[in-house]
């Protein structure tokens, strides 16, 4: 069955570093997503992306972070200035068309140093 | 506002059913879905709910009802396996908002 794919799994990084989160979404899906969950807490929504535009975004999308999909097969995450809060997990997700239920890749989990 | 409304824990035994209720208030409605998220893992797709009713999926059964902002989990014949947590999500828009969930630990 195909996946969604997140690489890499771990990263580690210095406060006010840039980090870059990268997927690869199912191939014939259309609508792609990022969310985050913080250790023990719930999954939320960061941003919706779909026809090469941002649909949709939360307020935890603020000016540092960015969405991307620079190629026919990757959809990235960047986060500019990393702060210690950013430390999450982060999910990347993909759907083919809006009755569908989303895919969830294995995710990334960020740790801010 | 949005709100998303699970019991934080519940317990069963092997073989039993049981049957997780969500409340819910969202600015927009497409959907209601039900994930199940192990520890450190991914949520994996269960059921989902666009219209009023019973969904059913082998073991498991997914009920909504949009007047009420009310749908159930049921999860039937459990497993030890099914020990995990069990994610609400309805949708406004395209994005999934999702509740705090529901940890469910099963026991022999």
């Amino acid at each position: 069955e195909p996946e969604v794919t997140q690489t890499p799994s771990h990263q580690v990084t210095q406060m006010g570093q840039e980090v870059i989160l990268r997927c690869v979404p199912i191939s014939n899906h259309l609508y792609f997503y990022w969310y985050r969950q913080i250790l023990g807490q719930k999954v939320e929504f960061l941003v919706s992306f779909y026809n090469n535009e941002i649909s949709e975004k939360s307020e935890i999308f603020d000016d540092q972070f960015s969405v991307e999909r620079p190629d026919g097969s990757n959809f990235t995450l960047k986060i500019r200035s990393t702060k210690l809060e950013d430390s999450a997990m982060y999910f990347c997700a993909s759907l083919q068309n809006s009755n569908q239920p989303q895919h969830f890749g294995d995710g990334t989990r960020l740790s801010i140093l | 506002g949005q709100n998303i409304d699970q019991p934080t824990e519940m317990t069963a035994t092997e073989g039993a059913i049981v049957q997780i209720n969500c409340t819910y208030q969202t600015s927009g409605f497409n959907g209601l879905f039900w994930y199940q998220q192990h520890a450190g893992e991914a949520p994996t797709f269960l059921s989902y709910n666009v219209l009023d009713g019973l969904e059913e999926k082998g073991r498991f059964s997914s009920f909504l009802s949009r007047s009420k902002g009310y749908s159930y989990l049921l999860l039937k014949e459990l497993q030890m396996k099914d020990s995990a947590s069990y994610l609400c999500a309805p949708r406004g828009g395209t994005a999934l908002i999702f509740g705090k969930g529901t940890t469910l630990s099963v026991s022999s």
